[in-house]
């Protein structure tokens, strides 16, 4: 089992850019999640979807939208990329509420 | 929405010796309370959770402690070793009855001195 994937590893926008972050998991999990990780600010929800086919806003999700594909595939797009965006971006996914895995990371940069 | 706080930001000890992380939460509904260790460029890693039906909770050298009336847990890591050595974020779930995702403290940056 590859667990949660993301990709890109790294990404360099110009601000005004759209770009989409892809997250997949083949654990058959329920729900999936985004997060950002700033220094000093801990992991922060950008959006979540608790089963197939619903998407909810989290604590930032401003300047963000989200699509649940399907079961394993959950993407993050920056429709107009700004620098305050700069960050590595997290996802993860639970078979129940709590037990949350998360992928590698995407580390990107707004200039 | 939650909130949680976590104490200290940083936490030097010595190689052997004890290590404490406290965090607080205000959402008295929340039910679930996970650690987290996260090695420099790296993805965070679960190393142990609590749910709020039990108040202590044992790994080898780590363990979680709960005090749902005075809403703060902790985590406590026993003879210390040079790979504890890491950033650690406690967080919490479960108040908003749903899969709302977690609400993270701001880490613990462990250092473990030899």
């Amino acid at each position: 089992n590859a667990g949660v994937t993301q990709t890109p590893k790294f990404q360099v926008l110009k601000t005004g850019q759209s770009m989409t972050l892809q997250c997949a998991q083949d654990m058959n999990h329920n729900s999936m999640y985004w997060y950002r990780q700033d220094p000093g600010m801990g992991l922060r929800l950008i959006y979540y979807s608790a089963s197939e086919g619903t998407t909810d806003k989290g604590e930032v999700p401003n300047g963000y939208n989200v699509s649940r594909l399907n079961k394993r595939e959950f993407s993050l797009r920056l429709e107009s990329a700004a620098p305050s965006q700069t960050s590595v971006y997290f996802c993860a996914s639970s078979y129940r509420v709590d037990e949350q895995y998360f992928g590698p990371g995407t580390r990107l940069t707004v200039t | 929405g939650e909130n949680v706080e976590q104490h200290p930001s940083t936490l030097s000890v010595q190689e052997g010796d004890s290590a404490v992380i406290k965090c607080t939460y205000s959402d008295s509904a929340s039910n679930y309370f996970p650690w987290y260790k996260q090695e420099l460029g790296k993805r965070p890693q679960l190393i142990i959770d609590i749910r709020s039906n039990v108040g202590e909770k044992k790994d080898q050298r780590i363990a979680v402690t709960l005090n749902k009336t005075a809403k703060h847990f902790s985590l406590h890591i026993t003879e210390t070793q040079p790979e504890d050595s890491a950033v650690y974020f406690c967080a919490a779930s479960g108040g908003g009855g749903g899969a709302d995702g977690l609400t993270f403290g701001k880490g613990t940056h462990l250092i473990i001195q030899p």
